[in-house]
């Protein structure tokens, strides 16, 4: 099992942004992915999470409304996107697998290497 | 602020054990299973303890996770200079639209 994530992006604030998490060794559709968000020298912050395969999406309260998840399961592949980004959004976003059979047996068994968004005028 | 509470960090020396609590309620820890990821330095989260007991293939035995009520605890035992990392619990939680939550952290340091 494998989440590769997509690279290093700088950018100023007002601008979009899409980035993506791509799986391999198992059946992308069938498990959810979270992001989680880690600003530098803080903690983990679960964002939301998304099936792949009916795209069903839930996200953190803090988080609605800031960001989108979507999904294609034709090319296992997630994606978290901006509209329009802050200095606020400057920090490390992870994709992780789901590996729970339900959401009470709840733990990401794989994580992605992380993309780091700065967003700076 | 997270809703599960750690200690912000806990030291010790080589060979000895540390334990670090994860605090909740009756709607995260109460009601579901807890996981612990370990951090290194620089690095990705990696899963250490998930279904509160369970080690993924690959962890050692010195990593132990237990759950009693609304509380958690993760030791580790036989302490080495390549433990020192931040350690974060994890649970589900109804309460919350995205259906879980992390712990704050806890920052082990290797006297």
């Amino acid at each position: 099992v494998q989440l590769e994530q997509s690279g290093a992006e700088v950018k100023k604030p007002g601008e979009s942004l899409k980035i993506s998490c791509t799986g391999s060794g198992y059946h992308f559709a069938d498990y959810w992915i979270g992001w989680v968000r880690q600003r530098a020298g803080k903690g983990l912050e679960l964002m939301g999470v998304i099936y792949p395969d009916d795209s069903d999406t839930r996200y953190s309260p803090s988080i609605q409304g800031q960001v989108t998840m979507s999904a294609d399961k034709t090319i296992r592949t997630a994606y978290l996107q901006w509209s329009s980004l802050k200095a606020s959004d400057t920090a490390m976003y992870y994709c992780a697998r789901f590996g729970g059979a339900r959401f009470g047996n709840w733990y990401f068994d794989f994580w992605g290497r992380g993309t780091l968004v700065t967003v700076s005028s | 602020q997270s809703v599960l509470t750690q200690p912000p960090s806990v030291s010790a020396a080589p060979g000895q054990t540390v334990t670090i609590s994860c605090s909740g309620s009756s709607s995260n820890i109460g009601s579901n299973y807890v996981s612990w990821y370990q951090q290194l330095p620089g690095t990705a989260p990696k899963l250490l303890i998930y279904d509160n007991n369970k080690r993924p293939s690959g962890i050692p035995d010195r990593f132990s996770g237990s759950k009693s009520d609304t509380s958690a605890t993760l030791d580790i035992t036989g302490l080495q200079t390549g433990d020192e990392a931040d350690y974060f619990c994890g649970t589900g939680d109804y309460s919350l639209s995205a259906g879980g939550v992390f712990g704050s952290g806890t920052k082990v340091t290797v006297l």
